[in-house]
């Protein structure tokens, strides 16, 4: 096990295009976690699943954006619609247990420009 | 709400010791996180402070006071590499949802 995987590194994409990102976590975390961070600013959480069950979103997530964990293991993130303001890192976390104070383990995170 | 605050930048010298602080104001406070992050990849995870002092590990040690809302990290022996952003992260609740609350960073250059 090498740790939590993204996919893509990088996309570029028009304005008004759909994209989706997958996100493989570490095999036996149970949380899974999506943040997004811009350039000189820390992540800010989006959504989080406990084994399949998305338990919450942030406000920060419009109806633009919607994401998966349909077996428990990899997840995805889609973004319809995309806008210059989506453009940032989407960073995948994942962990063991749930109870608090478990580390989270990143991916390298998916960069996303949108012209 | 929740907070968290942390200088944007700091400067230091090779050899040297940095102490980079971070307040925050969470509800439901478990403990406190630092992370690393090289520019273009992902945060790797430096300490976690539940009790209150001092933990020491290798070069790092990281303090956190609970009544005070205060944590500090020290870097001792600063080296080249050791130049990235350092992120505080409060881990708490927001109701029945545990969470990972981010500072904005706080971009560490060493110089020679």
């Amino acid at each position: 096990d090498t740790g939590v995987s993204q996919d893509p590194r990088h996309k570029i994409t028009k304005r008004g295009q759909n994209v989706t990102f997958r996100c493989d976590p570490i095999s036996e975390h149970n949380r899974l976690y999506w943040y997004r961070q811009t350039l000189g600013q820390g992540p800010e959480f989006l959504t989080y699943f406990q084994n399949e069950a998305q338990l919450e979103k942030s406000r920060l997530l419009s109806d633009r954006f919607s994401a998966e964990r349909p077996k428990g293991s990899f997840s995805t993130l889609e973004i319809q619609r995309t806008e210059q303001g989506d453009s940032a890192m989407y960073l995948c976390a994942s962990s063991l247990s749930g109870t608090g104070g478990e580390k989270l383990f990143f991916g390298s995170g998916t960069q996303l420009s949108v012209l | 709400g929740q907070n968290i605050d942390q200088p944007t930048e700091m400067t230091a010298t090779e050899g040297a010791i940095v102490q980079i602080n971070c307040t925050y104001q969470t509800s439901g406070f478990n403990g406190l996180f630092w992370y690393q992050q090289h520019a273009g990849e992902a945060p790797t995870f430096l300490s976690y402070n539940v009790l209150d002092g001092l933990e020491e590990k290798g070069r790092f040690s990281s303090f956190l006071s609970r009544s005070k809302g205060y944590s500090y990290l020290l870097l001792k022996e600063l080296q080249m590499k050791d130049s990235a952003s350092y992120l505080c992260a409060a881990d708490g609740w927001e109701g029945a949802t545990n969470k990972l609350i981010f500072g904005t960073g706080t971009l560490l250059a060493v110089q020679p």
